[in-house]
């Protein structure tokens, strides 16, 4: 069974903080993770893509991919209650994804 | 300039009525997706198209179905809505290296 995991949360940061969401999965042959934002009753909207071990950066978000320890992790610099949401995070398999259930982060003024 | 749409944003019907959800897209990506989503879930793979190759995944039950008569457009027919089909329908579309998935903004969907 490919699985993706993350912990549901609330993670609860005070704005201006450092947000970190982390997620484990399975599926060695997973070349891409994903992270999308999802706010209450809306579809999810795609933040970044990372797929070479390392950091990626775009603007306040930091993607981390480990593929040893098969973890990926999403850091939000400089929250804001904007950012309150649910993370999902998702693997790739050939021509679908495997998402992980998300993680709520409110972020508090 | 919208570029997965999907119609309508929120569907009222009776239990075992026939429902007819559809998705477009500007842009012009060969894999379609349907997805279901309940609340605080993550979204569940219905079925997927490349071109107009059907892949229905094993869970997927019979009472829903699916039809992409070109690469715009595809629909999600669901023939006998029960109670437990309530959910958000999400359509979504495959961009190619490196296969980011894009959504549509969602169907609500409601069996009365």
């Amino acid at each position: 069974q490919k699985e993706v995991e993350q912990n549901s949360g609330p993670l609860s940061v005070p704005e201006g903080a450092i947000a970190s969401l982390n997620c484990t999965y399975s599926d060695r042959g997973s070349q891409s993770f994903f992270w999308y934002r999802q706010y209450s009753g809306k579809s999810p909207e795609l933040i970044m893509f990372i797929y070479s071990n390392g950091d990626k950066e775009d603007g306040r978000f930091t993607a981390q991919l480990n593929k040893a320890s098969q973890y990926v992790s999403l850091l939000i610099r400089d929250s804001q209650p904007s950012d309150s949401a649910t993370y999902l995070c998702a693997g790739s398999g050939f021509q679908k994804l495997v998402f992980g259930t998300g993680t709520r982060l409110l972020v508090s003024p | 300039d919208a570029m997965v749409i999907q119609n309508p944003r929120y569907q009222v019907t009776q239990f075992g009525k026939p429902v007819t959800l559809s998705c477009s897209q500007t842009l012009n990506h060969n894999v379609m997706y349907w997805y279901q989503q309940k609340s605080s879930q993550a979204p569940k793979l219905l079925f997927h198209y490349y071109d107009k190759d059907f892949n229905n995944e094993a869970d997927t039950p019979d009472n829903f179905q699916s039809r992409r008569p070109n690469t715009s457009f595809c629909f999600l027919d669901i023939r006998s809505p029960g109670l437990g089909d309530a959910a958000m329908y999400l359509c979504a579309t495959l961009a190619v290296p490196y296969n980011e998935q894009f959504f549509g903004p969602g169907t609500r969907l409601t069996v009365l």
